[in-house]
């Protein structure tokens, strides 16, 4: 399938360190997305990287895409109580403008 | 900042009975979306409508659903007759091109049962 596969699927951290996610994905993409989902609620957009980028930054967030292994990273940095929530990745498939594929997500915790 | 709005937030309806699920995308887009999550599960995408027409459907979009832009802001994802299985939240979206890519930006969902 093209969909983007997170791992781990569950992250349980303590507060102050860094959480590290990945996501794997098959096809050819215009860019990648990664998103948060607090329990329940809507989804929350947090950076997009496209397909010629390799890294981008936003605060706490660090982002990176190697198209080669087709595979990215989300870093949280020193991580807070509410960072808990789950983290999904969505890629964009490339010249498809009408949709984006998420994967099944990554939980992570963050123990007080 | 502008944010896509959907309505309403929480949905319970018997089983046949038809629903109507209510969107507003941000003003300015062209692309508006439906995805829907089964508790505990991905996101999958349903539709999606460019130019007042589907662009692409899923496979989960059968006969049993339809969208409308019935006028220049509201957009809605209708279910004829509700199954069991359709219990989920639906997500509205919409997108831009904006730096070279369409960036979807997503309102809070409709949490929909079906009892």
């Amino acid at each position: 399938s093209q969909q983007g596969e997170e791992d781990p699927q569950a992250l349980s951290i303590q507060e102050g360190e860094n959480a590290t996610m990945n996501c794997s994905y098959k096809t050819s993409i215009n860019n990648l997305q990664w998103y948060r989902q607090n329990s329940g609620r809507g989804l929350v957009h947090l950076i997009l990287i496209r397909s010629n980028e390799r890294e981008k930054h936003s605060g706490r967030l660090r982002v990176t895409l190697d198209t080669s292994k087709k595979s990215s990273s989300l870093l949280i940095t020193a991580s807070r109580a509410a960072d808990t929530a789950s983290y999904f990745c969505a890629i964009q498939p490339m010249n498809r403008d009408d949709k984006i594929i998420f994967g099944k997500g990554t939980r992570l915790h963050i123990l007080p | 900042e502008p944010e896509v709005t959907q309505t309403p937030s929480h949905q319970v309806t018997q089983m046949g009975q038809e629903v109507i699920l209510r969107c507003v995308p941000i003003s300015n887009h062209l692309y508006f979306y439906w995805y829907r999550q089964i508790l505990g599960q991905k996101v999958e995408f349903l539709v999606s409508f460019y130019n007042n027409e589907i662009s692409e459907k899923s496979e989960i979009f059968d006969d049993q659903f339809s969208v409308e832009r019935p006028d220049g802001s509201n957009f809605t994802l209708k279910i004829r007759s509700t199954k069991l299985e359709d219990s989920a939240m639906y997500f509205c979206a919409s997108s831009e091109f904006k730096g070279g890519a369409y960036e979807q930006y997503f309102g809070p969902g409709t949490r929909l049962t079906v009892t």
